[in-house]
C-alpha cells in the first residue's frame, strides 16, 4: 500500500537558518504530493502541493519539488522565522484516500 | 465563508459511554474523512466516505462508527468498544482527486 516516510524531529534551528525536511514515498502510479502544517491545538493547513513529476510547489517561502526518480518531496525554506515553529506533514493522494507521514516538529529559536 | 466545522472543540467521555463528534462542510465536497492523531503517531485513518450513503473502513475503524446521510455531514461515533479513545480527532473533506481541507479538530478525553 501507499506510505510516506519523513524525517523524525524535532528539528531545532535558529532564526534565519536554512530548513530541509526530508520526505519519501511509496505509491502506485503518480500520486499528487502535499505538505501540510499544523500549529498547536489546530487542524492541518495545506502549505503547498505538486501534482506531477518535476512540479515545484511553493508558498510563504517554502518550496518542495516532486522528484519521481527518487520518490521524494523534500520541504525547504531559505530563512526560517520563529513563527514557522509547527509540525509539518508530508502526504500523498492515493486512489481514494490521503496517506500522511508521522509529522516533523520544527522549533525555531530567536 | 466556505469551510469545514468540527464540534465540540473539547469533549469528555465517561467509561462505557458512546459519544458523537460532529463534522459539517459547505465546500460541496464529495469525499469526507476522519483521522485520529496521537502524539508521535501522525494521522491514522478511521473511516472515509466518497459519496452519500456509502463509507469505508480505514486503518483503525474498530470501536468507531459513522454515517453519511447528507453530503455536508459526516458524524463520528466513538463507541464503548473503543478501549483507548483519548486522542485528537480530525475531520477533512476533499473533491475526489485533490487535497483535503481540515477542520479545527475535537480533543476527546476519557474521564
Amino acid at each position: 500500500g501507499d506510505s510516506v516516510t519523513q524525517m523524525e524531529g524535532p528539528v531545532t534551528l535558529s532564526e534565519e537558518a536554512f530548513l530541509t525536511i526530508n520526505c519519501t514515498y511509496t505509491a502506485t502510479g503518480y500520486p499528487s504530493l502535499f505538505w501540510y502544517v499544523q500549529y498547536p491545538g489546530e487542524g492541518l493547513q495545506l502549505l503547498l502541493k505538486a501534482t506531477k513529476a518535476d512540479d515545484k510547489g511553493s508558498n510563504k517561502g517554502f518550496e518542495a519539488t516532486y522528484r519521481k526518480e527518487t520518490t521524494s518531496f523534500h520541504l525547504e525554506k531559505g530563512s526560517v522565522q520563529v513563527s514557522d515553529s509547527a509540525v509539518y506533514f508530508c502526504a500523498l493522494r492515493g486512489y481514494s484516500t490521503l496517506t500522511f507521514g508521522k509529522g516533523t516538529m520544527l522549533l525555531v529559536s530567536p | 465563508d466556505g469551510g469545514i466545522t468540527q464540534s465540540p472543540k473539547y469533549l469528555f467521555r465517561k467509561e462505557g459511554q458512546n459519544v458523537t463528534l460532529s463534522c459539517e462542510q459547505n465546500l460541496n465536497h464529495d469525499a469526507m474523512y476522519w483521522y485520529r492523531q496521537d502524539p508521535g503517531q501522525g494521522l491514522r485513518l478511521i473511516y472515509y466516505s466518497q459519496i452519500v450513503n456509502d463509507f469505508q473502513k480505514g486503518d483503525i475503524a474498530e470501536g468507531y462508527s459513522v454515517s453519511r446521510e447528507k453530503k455536508e455531514s459526516f458524524p463520528l461515533t466513538v463507541t464503548s468498544a473503543q478501549k483507548n479513545p483519548t486522542a485528537f480527532y480530525l475531520c477533512a473533506s476533499s473533491t475526489q482527486d485533490s487535497e483535503a481541507f481540515f477542520g479545527q479538530g475535537t480533543r476527546l478525553t476519557v474521564v
